[in-house]
């Protein structure tokens, strides 16, 4: 059973670009929360999704920042125009469905992306 | 979420226990304790959870005291590779509250050779 995939690990972007990041959930989850880290800081959250839906954004910045988990395929956090204090490490984590169980809110973190922007 | 608290840093000798105090003197009774970790420029790692009664698995063992107020993760035999930060997070678990994790700056331990 393959974790949580992220990519790409490394991402370099000159600022007024965009950075586009994926996220593959385990298999059988369909919760997928994103996190940023800044450099020495600590893991902030940012956006739960569930396929096709948002469920909380409330970590996400104003503008710039979107996050989408559709139907098929993986979960994509988008920032457009980057400046230099988007650079950071992008965290993603997914967890089961809900039904009971100790192991429901679990969450199951990937590697990371890691931007920079130039 | 409830707020925790932790030191900010801890040492251990290699092969013996190291034991991760957590306060949450605020803690719900629907309330977990979870435990995470992250080991430098890696994604957090789950390690361990639990409501009032002691915990253990493959990892560690999870400790809360009788008034809930607080916890101690144990890591029964520390080896250079659980040199990481850990986190101790108060969340609402099974049954409700799937949202974010709150961080906060959790316990840098270092385990010495």
């Amino acid at each position: 059973n393959a974790g949580v995939m992220q990519n790409p690990r490394h991402l370099v972007r000159r600022r007024g670009q965009e950075a586009r990041l994926r996220c593959s959930p385990m298999k059988g989850h369909s919760h997928v929360y994103w996190y940023r880290q800044l450099p020495e800081e600590g893991l902030k959250f940012m956006v739960y999704l569930q396929k096709e839906n948002i469920i909380d954004e409330s970590g996400m910045p104003k503008e710039r920042f979107s996050a989408e988990f559709p139907k098929e395929g993986p979960s994509i956090l988008r920032i457009q125009q980057v400046v230099r204090g988007d650079s950071a490490a992008y965290f993603c984590a997914s967890s089961p469905l809900g039904g009971g169980g100790r192991a429901k809110n679990i969450q199951y973190f990937g590697a990371g992306t890691r931007l920079s922007v130039l | 979420d409830a707020k925790t608290t932790q030191p900010p840093s801890m040492d251990c000798a290699e092969g013996r226990a190291a034991n991760l105090p957590c306060n949450h003197s605020t803690i719900s009774g629907n309330e977990y304790v979870y435990w995470y970790r992250q080991i430098h420029s890696q994604g957090p790692q789950y390690i361990i959870h639990g409501l009032k009664n002691n915990e253990t698995n493959e990892m560690a063992s999870l400790i809360i005291t009788e008034d809930r107020k607080s916890s101690t993760l144990i890591l029964p035999h520390a080896t250079l590779r659980d040199t990481a930060v850990y986190y101790c997070i108060v969340r609402v678990g099974s049954g409700g509250g799937a949202d974010g994790l709150t961080f906060g700056k959790g316990t840098h331990l270092i385990i010495q050779p």
